[in-house]
């Protein structure tokens, strides 16, 4: 597609399990995202991705929270043992710039609710 | 501090006014860039427009226009002729080290609900 692709688009699961989700970024895009937005809340930054450099992970708000990009395109994003308060949508953005005055492309999101 | 910080948590406009919504942002760096999105009910981001701190004149993109002023350090988002359809949340968003290569991640600020009236 022409898009950032994520999936799922909604995951509901039981406090204690681990989740993945999964963003396929625009073809190209060098630049990849992923942020969490709380109910009602603004977008809260998690990790960025730019080509083979090392991650900058600043934002993972946890150990149990990881994510990798494979071959420069598809990113995985991990949830560990799941507690209520990871309940939020996950977006993932890619950008065809490494910073810059490129503006992120996002994805529809993964709506992640943790019983 | 908070790097961005957007004042209305809500905004109501009647159909065909101009609307705008604050942002303010705190930064040290001398070369950043401001951006504006829209995320409607449906939850998608919509990149609205950009603006370098060294862009000499004010960003426009059709209905929108960005009122940057520089010394205040604010970035208001202007919406002429306010459409139902521009119903929405609208985010303000900072990226810092434009020109020193170190900018990469956007921070947001947390928002700004607009709802246009007949």
């Amino acid at each position: 597609g022409a898009g950032v692709s994520q999936s799922p688009s909604n995951k509901v699961t039981e406090k204690g399990k681990d989740v993945e989700l999964r963003c396929d970024p625009i073809s190209g895009h060098t630049a990849l995202y992923w942020y969490r937005q709380s109910l009602g809340q603004g977008l809260e930054f998690l990790i960025y991705f730019q080509g083979n450099s090392a991650p900058d992970k600043s934002g993972l708000p946890s150990d149990r929270f990881s994510a990798e990009r494979t071959g420069g395109s598809v990113s995985t994003l991990t949830i560990q043992r799941t507690q209520q308060e990871d309940s939020a949508v996950y977006l993932c953005a890619s950008s065809g710039s490494a910073g810059g005055t490129g503006e992120l492309f996002f994805g529809e999101g993964s709506r992640l609710t943790v019983l | 501090a908070q790097k961005i910080t957007q004042t209305q948590p809500g905004m109501f406009v009647q159909e065909k006014e101009a609307v705008t919504l604050d942002c303010t942002y705190d930064t040290s760096d001398p070369s950043y860039g401001l951006f504006w999105y829209k995320q409607p009910s449906s939850g998608e981001m919509i990149f609205l427009i950009y603006q370098g701190s060294y862009d000499q004149q004010n960003a426009t993109e059709g209905r929108y226009s960005l009122n940057f002023q520089k010394a205040r350090k604010s970035a208001n988002l202007v919406i002429s002729a306010s459409q139902l359809g521009d119903s929405a949340m609208y985010f303000c968003a900072m990226r810092e080290g434009i020109l020193t290569g170190g900018g990469n991640k956007l921070t947001f600020g947390t928002g700004t609900q607009l709802k246009v009236e007949l």
